[in-house]
């Protein structure tokens, strides 16, 4: 079982740019999740995925986007970014026992 | 006051020594309680999923849940340096057919050989 996993696991933009971001969930999870964790901070909720439909959000602006497809995998698109969209985004995924499994993150850096 | 507290440390300990981590939370409704260890710039790792009052064992690990005083409780036997890392409390509440996750800040942990 490969668990939760994200790619890239680096990357760097400018800002104003766009980034994507990946998430393929750990076998027979069917929700998804996205986090934004700030140095020190804990995980912030964006949003979460279930049945290819956006099912919760947090507070975070229309810039964060995202998509789940058919086989549950996920992306997380941030437009026009900003130096404070800094962090590790991480995925996390669960079944309907509600536990959470979270992949190494992706770590963004914006210039 | 937050919904959930959690002292950020740093806590700073001996080799073999009996770790205790805490969390106290405000809301009555939470269901699902959950400890997850981080380790620098590494996606959290869930180490104990416990839903009702009562202590469950996993090793050295025993997550301990008093719903009555609204607190629960990670203990760590025989601490080793490689259990230093950020350890996060979860609680979870059901929001009509929604789950809503809650974190604690996370507490820093050093065990020092």
């Amino acid at each position: 079982d490969a668990g939760v996993t994200q790619s890239p696991t680096h990357l760097i933009k400018t800002r104003g740019q766009q980034v994507t971001l990946r998430c393929s969930p750990k076998s027979g999870h069917d929700t998804v999740s996205w986090y934004q964790q700030a140095l020190g901070q804990g995980p912030q909720f964006i949003f979460q995925y279930y049945e290819e439909e956006e099912r919760q959000r947090g507070n975070f602006p229309d810039r964060f986007s995202g998509h789940q497809f058919p086989n549950y995998s996920s992306e997380l698109n941030v437009n026009a970014l900003l130096l404070g969209d800094s962090a590790l985004y991480l995925c996390a995924s669960s079944s309907n026992t509600g536990e959470l499994f979270f992949g190494e993150g992706s770590r963004l850096t914006v210039l | 006051q937050k919904e959930v507290e959690q002292d950020p440390g740093p806590l700073s300990v001996p080799e073999g020594a009996i770790v205790s981590l805490n969390c106290t939370y405000s809301n009555s409704a939470f269901q699902y309680f959950m400890w997850y260890r981080q380790y620098s710039r590494k996606g959290p790792e869930l180490l104990m999923y416990t839903y009702s009052s009562g202590n469950k064992e996993d090793g050295r690990f025993t997550a301990q849940v008093d719903k009555s005083s609204k607190y629960i409780s990670l203990f760590i036997r025989d601490s080793q340096p490689s259990d230093s890392a950020t350890y996060l409390c979860a609680m979870t509440l059901l929001e009509g057919n929604n789950r809503k996750l809650i974190w604690g800040l996370g507490t820093s942990l050093a065990v020092n050989p």
